[in-house]
């Protein structure tokens, strides 16, 4: 368990819909990054935050958004839902945002577009 | 520009033979660099990191890693493959100097065979 925790495991909609994902930190990291896996395009890096600032963009569409919250949980949100952003989406967390430190993975949000 | 690849996508090995899973990289510098292991169905995990010093590193499950400068490669060694080795590799790299860019390969799949 790394401490990272991720809502909702599973998530089933259809296209044109809109949902958001769920990340909580490990306790004490301050950096959240966002990643999404698909079995075309591996892992892609979308989003970071740290301490509730934008810090690095990655392929991040403009139909997603993410934010961190003041008590450091992260939401990642998905509009105008395609087929193609069927995905796993997951959320890491490391104690400093810069690039020396490693990420603590959650277990991931499973998106299925119908 | 920072990059890694992994020119690997699968690789196939007997239960208790030797592994070495490849990882090149391409930085201006010295780059912090990392395995993680993705079981089935799981989030990544940190294997280990290089960050200066002893080029040999050791991580987690008995594997380890060599940092070769002259190569630009980080590749990852276990002298003796268990089933429960079973997974996807990734090698990432982090750009020293404070900056916030962090790349992940592409992944290696290993699959052991009984």
């Amino acid at each position: 368990d790394s401490g990272v925790t991720q809502t909702p495991k599973h998530l089933i909609t259809a296209t044109g819909q809109r949902v958001t994902l769920r990340c909580s930190p490990r306790s004490g990291d301050l950096s959240v990054y966002w990643y999404q896996q698909s079995l075309d395009q591996g892992l892609q890096f979308l989003i970071q935050y740290y301490n509730g600032e934008e810090r690095a963009k990655g392929n991040i569409l403009e139909r997603f958004s993410a934010q961190q919250f003041p008590d450091l949980h992260s939401e990642l949100n998905l509009s105008s839902l395609e087929l193609g952003d069927s995905a796993l989406y997951f959320c890491a967390s490391s104690v400093d945002g810069r690039s020396g430190y490693e990420q603590y993975f959650g277990p991931g949000t499973r998106l299925t577009v119908t | 520009a920072q990059s890694v690849t992994q020119p690997d996508i699968h690789i196939t090995v007997s239960e208790g033979a030797s592994l070495e899973l490849r990882c090149n990289y391409s930085y201006g510098a010295t780059p912090y660099l990392f395995w993680y292991v993705q079981s089935p169905g799981q989030g990544l995990q940190l294997l280990l990191k290089y960050f200066s010093g002893d080029t040999l590193v050791q991580g987690i499950k008995g594997f380890e890693a060599e940092f070769k400068r002259s190569q630009s490669s980080f590749n990852l060694r276990k002298p003796s493959v268990h089933w429960s080795d079973a997974a996807e590799y990734f090698c990432a790299v982090g750009a020293q100097g404070g900056t916030y860019k962090y790349i992940f390969g592409t992944g290696t799949r290993l699959k052991v065979l009984a």
